[in-house]
């Protein structure tokens, strides 16, 4: 099974701050990675696709770069919505889509 | 509009036995890519199992044999069938629709609003 690791597991930014996570896969994926966030008591949110596509709706502030194994997530200005948990998924080889460990961004 | 909505959770006894469903409306669940995936209190995500299109599915090795995902044409509904359930699969159990509706795209843009299974004795 293909394995991802985020980093950091929590982050403190402020308002207005660019912030990266990062997702590493333990086998080359391609650009077959997602993105989530999920706010506390929700639903996760598809954010970004194929790496760095973004998905309906979805601001532009965000973006995702990478390929292989090392993907990144940005934030570019952080906004009080923000504020949440961030997963990343692979579905390079399925099953199991697999999840990263998720990275807590915090104010 | 597409909305997911999962019913059937509660509390059960370890070796019991829940059937979660997941109604949907705006899209047609017999021939969509439809997944679970699970969160337990605090933790992360954790998949569970996938149906295809054309009705193959899938099982995270954790549920595999216990778990069995079947889904129904005319109320056009998801259900996951859960036995011999234990502590471990205390969650709440989200289902999701693939983003390649009758594709496989791999990763879901619409979620339900979860359902909360609490397996304890």
């Amino acid at each position: 099974d293909i394995q991802v690791t985020q980093s950091p597991s929590s982050l403190s930014a402020s308002l207005g701050d660019r912030v990266t996570i990062t997702c590493r896969a333990s086998q080359v994926i391609s650009t077959s990675l997602a993105w989530y966030q999920q706010r506390p008591g929700k639903a996760p949110k598809l954010l970004l696709h194929t790496t760095s596509t973004l998905a309906s709706g979805v601001p532009s502030r965000f973006s995702g770069s990478g390929s292989g194994t090392d993907f990144t997530l940005t934030i570019s200005s952080l906004q009080p919505e923000d504020f949440a948990t961030y997963y990343c998924q692979q579905y390079y080889t399925i099953p199991p889509y697999t999840f990263g460990q998720g990275t807590k961004l915090e104010i | 509009e597409v909305q997911l909505v999962e019913s059937g959770g509660g509390l059960v006894q370890p070796g019991g036995s829940l059937r979660l469903s997941c109604a949907a409306t705006g899209f047609t669940v017999s021939n969509s890519y439809m997944t679970w995936v699970r969160q337990a209190p605090g933790k992360g995500l954790e998949w569970v199992s996938v149906i295809f299109g054309g009705g193959t599915t899938y099982y995270a090795d954790s549920v595999k044999g216990r778990f069995t995902l079947s889904r129904d044409k005319s109320n056009n509904t998801l259900y996951l069938q859960m036995n011999s359930l234990r502590a471990d699969d205390t969650a709440f159990y989200y289902c999701a629709r693939d983003r390649g509706g009758t594709y496989h795209a791999g990763h879901f843009d619409k979620w339900g609003q979860g359902t909360l299974v609490t397996v304890s004795s």
